[in-house]
């Protein structure tokens, strides 16, 4: 089974900080996602990845930027943390129809 | 640009009954898949059913099966039998046939389910 990982469950920083998150697949998958969960909104997309080097923004990038220079890992940067992106970061990977999702960080910016 | 409504935040439903989550979804193209995705308490999100939307027969899984409507742009899942371990929160997703920037998932708010013993 693919698994894919990401570093922290859970995340508490300041506001102001500049924050990896990072994201790990084991399975040689082309394509990576992140996505920000939030109550009442569902999951939004905020980068992908189909490449190594190459990305695309989603729906919400504004306040994010994106890093994959190893196809098995794409990592999700915040510049300047906001109490605005305090959510629940999940990231993904495909191959076809199956993705396969992290289990989420949970970050909390104060 | 598609989009993916569900309607009803929460639902309860006691133990061993049956439960039906709606989902409608609005999209100009003829081909697309249709999910139903959970989420338990772990937060893993774990993948119940695909619908292919060229395909008429509605698809099933165990005790999982969805109601796809085509026209109507509807794709409600039935939960038979329901057990505790389906406490969840459910989320419709919708993914293009088309390649690049359209080859993504688009969600809807979810429904968290809670079955009750």
């Amino acid at each position: 089974d693919v698994k894919v990982t990401q570093s922290s469950r859970y995340l508490v920083k300041r506001t102001g900080e500049k924050v990896f998150l990072e994201c790990v697949q084991d399975m040689d998958h082309e394509n990576m996602f992140w996505y920000r969960q939030d109550p009442g909104l569902g999951l939004r997309l905020i980068y992908f990845s189909y490449d190594v080097k190459m990305k695309e923004k989603g729906d919400i990038p504004e306040g994010y930027s994106v890093s994959r220079e190893k196809k098995e890992r794409f990592s999700l940067i915040l510049e300047s943390a906001s109490t605005n992106q305090t959510s629940m970061y999940l990231c993904a990977s495909r191959v076809g129809d199956g993705y396969t999702f992290g289990s989420g960080t949970r970050l909390t910016v104060v | 640009a598609q989009t993916v409504t569900q309607s009803q935040p929460e639902m309860s439903v006691q133990e061993a009954e049956t439960v039906t989550l709606s989902c409608t979804y609005d999209t100009s193209e003829s081909n697309y898949y249709l999910f139903w995705y959970k989420q338990p308490p772990s937060r893993q999100m774990i993948l119940v059913i695909r619908q292919e939307a060229y395909k008429q027969q509605n698809a099933t899984e165990n005790r999982f099966s969805v109601n796809f409507q085509k026209a109507a742009k509807s794709f409600s899942l039935k939960i038979s039998d329901s057990q505790l371990g389906d406490t969840a929160m459910y989320f419709c997703a919708f993914r293009s046939v088309n390649g690049g920037a359209t080859n993504k998932l688009i969600f809807g708010t979810g429904t968290l389910l809670a079955v009750q013993p």
